[in-house]
């Protein structure tokens, strides 16, 4: 069965650190997509990335960057230089059928 | 601006009171989805939607129900039924009934039973 797991349940740290918040997924599909979402403190869930299972690239965007590896079923999450505004709680998801399952989420906290 | 809104943003219930979430959606998407969460705990899915007139539930849909009479609306009722309703209720819908399309959630309802 699917399955998503973010091992660290908190993490904190001072502002410009960088951080890498982890993702371990078990699938049994040959075909899957990955997701980052960010929930701030309003609640809302932000998309922050798609990426499928036939594309191992790595990603950045701005500060962020991603490494996807088949090999070790993970997809982890880097913030460079991470800032107070980075505070949140982030979640990894995997498709399952037509639907997703989330991670349990990691709270981190950047302090200034 | 295109969006997801949820109301109330908190909600507070009675024991045996049934109660009904609202979801309203403007980007047109065909997929709608409720989800539950609780503190530690990732998203549980309760009911989803692929069109009009239909859904299925999800892995925890006893003591809720849906309807989706148009394309834009999901509302979720909590009934009496539910055991321990207190939680933060997410509401997303996505563009295309499932992969590869990502969901857009609204800012979510808490629910609180006193």
């Amino acid at each position: 069965a699917q399955k998503v797991t973010q091992a660290q349940t908190e993490i904190s740290v001072v502002e410009k650190e960088d951080v890498t918040l982890d993702c371990v997924y078990e699938t049994r599909d040959t075909t899957y997509y990955l997701f980052w979402y960010k929930q701030p403190p309003s609640g809302e869930l932000v998309f922050l990335i798609r990426r499928n299972s036939f594309d191992e690239q790595n990603e950045i965007s701005g500060r962020y960057s991603w490494n996807f590896q088949k090999s070790t079923s993970s997809f982890n999450f880097t913030i460079t230089a991470s800032q107070v505004v980075d505070s949140a709680v982030y979640f990894c998801a995997l498709t399952y059928g037509q639907n997703f399952v989330f991670g349990p989420g990691t709270r981190l906290s950047v302090l200034p | 601006d295109g969006g997801i809104t949820q109301s109330p943003k908190y909600l507070f219930r009675k024991e045996g009171q049934n109660v009904t979430l609202s979801c309203e959606q403007n980007l047109n998407h065909d997929a709608m989805y409720w989800y539950r969460q609780d503190p530690g705990q990732g998203l549980r899915l309760i009911y989803y939607s692929q069109i009009v007139n239909d859904f299925q539930k999800g892995d925890i849909a006893e003591g809720y129900s849906v309807s989706r009479e148009k394309k834009e609306s999901f509302p979720l009722t909590v009934t009496s039924a539910q055991k321990n309703p207190t939680a933060f209720y997410l509401c997303a819908s996505s563009q295309s009934w499932g992969a590869p399309y990502e969901a857009f959630f609204g800012q979510g309802t808490r629910l609180t039973v006193v």
